[in-house]
């Protein structure tokens, strides 16, 4: 199984600011030229939300202070300015291989 | 507007099983796949596995087979997924999820179905 490991486990951002969260798998996800690394954001009591796709994709409907980069094993989700409601925890997941695996989440506070 | 929504909420005894279920509406039933994901509480998501509403396919996360069984029914466009023997390690809030062949994404997720195992 693909291993995705995430740091920090937390962080706490001021307003304005940028949240830099990592997602490391444990082998590439990349096939065909395409690196598949998505990223959802999670409020409590909420289904996970897809804001990123295939690493970089902006999903419809999502603001474009998010942003995702990497490709490989090595992949970051870019939250900037940092806004009140961007308080969640964040997750990245690998669709390249079965079985789909997540990782263990990020917890982004506001200071 | 594409919607899943699941059943309620269930306890359930150890050992007894229980069907969850997840009715799609706004979009063509058979054209995506519907994927199962598991959120024990406070951690983070584990994928069940999947099936092609077009022909019944299935595909398992080794660590679920023999635990849950997904199906379908056709007509009234609602994946199914039966969980059996269950134990407290099954506590745990299941998502249904909207996906499109493989290597894919998850933009549509149910509300979330909260399953508790408590004699």
């Amino acid at each position: 199984d693909i291993v995705l490991t995430q740091s920090p486990a937390s962080l706490a951002v001021s307003l304005g600011q940028r949240a830099t969260i990592s997602c490391k798998a444990s082998q590439s996800v990349d096939y065909d030229g395409d690196s598949y690394m998505n990223w959802y954001q999670q409020k409590p009591g909420q289904p996970p939300k897809l804001l990123i796709y295939a690493a970089s994709n902006l999903e419809s409907g999502i603001p474009a202070r998010f942003s995702g980069s990497g490709s490989g094993t090595d992949f970051t989700l870019n939250i900037h300015p940092v806004e009140e409601e961007d308080a969640a925890t964040y997750y990245c997941q690998q669709s390249n291989e079965d079985p789909l695996t997540f990782g263990a989440g990020t917890k982004l506070e506001l200071k | 507007e594409i919607q899943l929504q699941q059943s309620g909420p269930e306890l359930v005894k150890p050992g007894a099983s229980v069907k969850v279920s997840c009715k799609a509406s706004g979009y063509s039933f058979t054209d995506y796949n519907m994927y199962w994901v598991k959120q024990s509480h406070g951690k983070s998501l584990e994928w069940i596995g999947y099936i092609d509403p077009y022909n019944g396919g299935t595909s398992y996360n080794q660590k679920f087979k023999g635990k849950a069984t997904l199906t379908v029914d056709k007509s009234s466009s609602t994946a199914f997924m039966h969980l059996n023997s269950l134990t407290s390690e099954d506590s745990a809030v299941y998502y249904c999820a909207r996906g499109l062949g493989r290597r894919t994404w998850f933009a549509y997720w149910g509300q979330g179905t909260l399953v508790t195992v408590s004699a």
